[in-house]
């Protein structure tokens, strides 16, 4: 089965240090999203892109954090300086978006396994 | 913005008992997710739904969409162990060009557990 893959799995970092996390997306998909997890917030989205654009990063914190598509297999979310608030699970999803799949029963978004960010 | 709200927050149920989830958007949506995710893991896909009133289904679970499509549910027969985890919907509003593929707010998820 095709999967999303995502590093690190674990990442422990001291506060003020620069974390990036990657993704590689499916191949073939046209659509990225990063989502952040916490127990207190639960899954918020942080950006998405569609063809390597951005087309929404209100969820992101912007004087700490960015994201990017240098290219079409790989997606980085970083955050610079980190902070304790930042610990959570990140999770990067893919999937294709396109004019008419919307209306198929099937589709949907695969999610990675996800970075376990813990910033002390 | 968007708000998904999804209730309830918990259910603890003896296996064999029925169980459902409930979620509501503060818009319209033009379809709606829902995932899967069991204890450690990620959210795995389990169903779109689309036209209004849509109900479909995956052997003990069904969903079910909203005639306004601000709301929808899942409903899950007679509750085994393999059931365990946490339920999210996720909907997305329409663009302007009448297509669907805008961002996708996540519910608030219900944790299930069952007790054999």
């Amino acid at each position: 089965d095709a999967r999303v893959t995502q590093t690190p799995r674990h990442k422990v970092t001291e506060m003020g240090q620069e974390v990036t996390m990657r993704c590689q997306p499916i191949l073939g998909h046209n659509t990225v999203f990063w989502y952040r997890q916490t127990m207190m917030q639960g899954l918020e989205l942080l950006a998405y892109f569609r063809n390597r654009a951005p087309l929404d990063d209100s969820g992101m914190p912007k004087d700490r954090f960015s994201a990017e598509m240098p290219d079409a297999t790989l997606a980085t979310l970083k955050i610079q300086p980190s902070e304790p608030r930042d610990s959570a699970v990140y999770f990067c999803a893919s999937g294709f978006d396109g004019s008419r799949v919307f209306i198929q029963e099937n589709y949907g978004y695969t999610f990675g396994s996800g970075t376990r960010l813990t910033v002390v | 913005g968007q708000q998904v709200m999804q209730i309830p927050q918990y259910q603890h149920v003896q296996e064999g008992e029925d169980f459902t989830t409930y979620c509501n958007s503060s818009t319209t949506l033009s379809n709606i997710q829902w995932y899967k995710q069991r204890p450690g893991g990620h959210p795995v896909f389990l169903i779109q739904l689309v036209k209004s009133g849509e109900v479909k289904k995956q052997k003990r679970l069904t969903f079910q969409f909203g005639e306004a499509k601000k709301n929808s549910s899942l409903h899950i027969t007679a509750t085994q162990t393999t059931d365990v985890g946490t339920y999210f919907c996720a909907g997305r509003l329409s663009n302007a060009g009448g297509t669907s593929y805008g961002k996708l707010t996540f519910g608030q998820g219900t944790i299930l557990t069952v007790h054999p």
